[in-house]
């Protein structure tokens, strides 16, 4: 089955610099790749997603790419704030798998003013 | 409406008693899912449903008893349940499960679970 790994665990960065998360998956035929954002006390929301026909997709201050033949995607948040501050998972999906995401052990970012 | 809902948010169980957790969503999907987690974890799957029709059921003890009963709801019904059992529990759904490609999953707040 497919297996997700994220780095780094913890990240702590400046208000205003950029953050970088980072997964690897191990699946080819993975092909959908979506983030969430979980802060403490509520469910996960999804920030932002990128399918496996695209490399790149942006949304404001937040990015994603892909790169599929080396099966890693990034996460990219510039211009961060102190509201940033959460925990990241970042997932991935097979097509014809029923839609399960297989989620990868989350990243706590602490944004410090 | 652009939510899942779930209740209650909180809930202590003893090891003898039955309860039910609810998750409700208006967005029109026809896919429905439990997750587990639990502290400083991902999420795990637990179920899927499909048009309300079991789909995926992830090798979960029969102490745990999914119910969808329109879909727009989704149950979970906990009887016998174990102190490691204690988690949050998430409901999620997105539009039907096919087989061209994946679709967003959205998630409700969550069941807090403590089993004494």
């Amino acid at each position: 089955g497919e297996n997700v790994e994220q780095h780094p665990s913890t990240l702590s960065v400046q208000e205003g610099d950029s953050a970088v998360i980072k997964c690897t998956y191990s699946d080819s035929a993975s092909n959908y790749f979506p983030w969430y954002k979980q802060e403490l006390g509520k469910g996960p929301q999804l920030i932002i997603d990128i399918r496996s026909n695209v490399g790149e997709k942006k949304d404001q201050r937040i990015a994603v790419t892909l790169n599929k033949t080396a099966k890693h995607f990034s996460l990219h948040i510039t211009e961060t704030q102190p509201e940033d501050s959460a925990v990241y998972f970042c997932a991935a999906s097979t097509r014809g798998g029923g839609n399960k995401l297989t989620f990868g052990t989350g990243t706590q970012l602490k944004v410090e003013l | 409406d652009t939510e899942v809902t779930q209740t209650p948010k909180h809930l202590v169980m003893g090891m003898t008693n039955k309860k039910s957790l609810k998750c409700e969503q208006h967005m029109g999907h026809r896919a429905m899912y439990w997750y587990k987690q639990k502290a400083k974890k991902p999420p795990e799957l637990m179920f899927v449903y499909s048009y309300e029709k079991l789909s995926i059921n992830e090798s979960v003890p029969s102490r745990f008893s999914p119910e969808c009963p329109n879909s727009s709801l989704l149950n979970l019904h906990l009887h016998a349940l174990q102190p490691e059992d204690s988690a949050l529990y998430l409901c999620a759904s997105s539009q039907e499960i096919s087989a061209g490609g994946q679709n967003e999953q959205f998630f409700g707040p969550g069941t807090r679970l403590t089993v004494l």
